[in-house]
């Protein structure tokens, strides 16, 4: 357990579909991300919050939104993806420099 | 989409034996660097760190080595055992951007 949790851990969509991922951290850390996991490549970072505040849009499609209503929630919501969207979505928060990970989401969009 | 012919790097181990994963990284002004584990179906796991003034920590049966000359970080897994299997990511912090950039990772299997 890092002290990050992520739900759904498993999620299968259709194309026209409307999703949300939830990350919670119980750490008390001020910045949180999204990474995508695509298979066989490095993290892909999204998006990143430094106290609810977006700091970094990663030039992410538009069909990935997120949310943070505060410091220890995160949100990513989904619409309308498409199949290369499938991967490993995985929530991190940090105080510092090391960061901490969720389990992920595993997305599969058909 | 993903690359043709793009695959990740494997080290095959027998149990018992020293494992060294390598890392080859990009920016000479990172300051920071993280050895994660990930295991199958989990998140990534940190192991260990090292701040660029440093050029060696050790853990518990674990050693980064730090070498800025030629930008290459190495984790070295002593007496490596089943449950050491996994993927081993190596990260980089830029201290312009403020972010970890993470490398591809190498998938570590041990035999028993």
């Amino acid at each position: 357990e890092t002290g990050v949790t992520q739900t759904p851990r498993h999620l299968v969509m259709g194309m026209t579909n409307k999703k949300s991922l939830k990350c919670e951290q119980h750490l008390g850390h001020n910045a949180m991300y999204w990474y995508k996991q695509s298979a066989k490549k490095p993290l892909e970072l999204m998006f990143v919050y430094n106290f609810k505040e977006q700091t970094e849009n990663n030039s992410v499609p538009s069909r990935f939104s997120p949310e943070c209503p505060n410091s220890s929630h995160l949100f990513l919501h989904l619409h309308t993806l498409q199949p290369e969207d499938s991967a490993l979505y995985l929530c991190a928060s940090s105080q510092d420099n090391e960061q901490y990970f969720g389990p992920g989401t595993r997305l599969t969009v058909t | 989409g993903e690359s043709v012919g793009l695959h990740l790097p494997t080290l095959s181990v027998q149990e018992g034996d020293n494992s060294i994963i390598n890392c080859a990284y990009s920016n000479s002004a990172s300051d920071y660097f993280i050895w994660y584990k990930q295991e199958s179906g989990k998140g990534p796991q940190f192991i260990i760190d090292i701040r660029s003034n440093m050029d060696k920590r050790q853990g518990q049966r674990v050693t980064v080595l730090l070498n800025k000359t030629v930008k290459h970080l190495s984790l070295q897994i002593a007496a490596t055992q089943p449950g050491d299997s996994a993927v081993y990511f190596c990260a980089e912090n830029d201290p312009q951007g403020g972010k970890l950039i993470f490398g591809q990772g190498t998938e570590l299997s041990v035999k028993p």
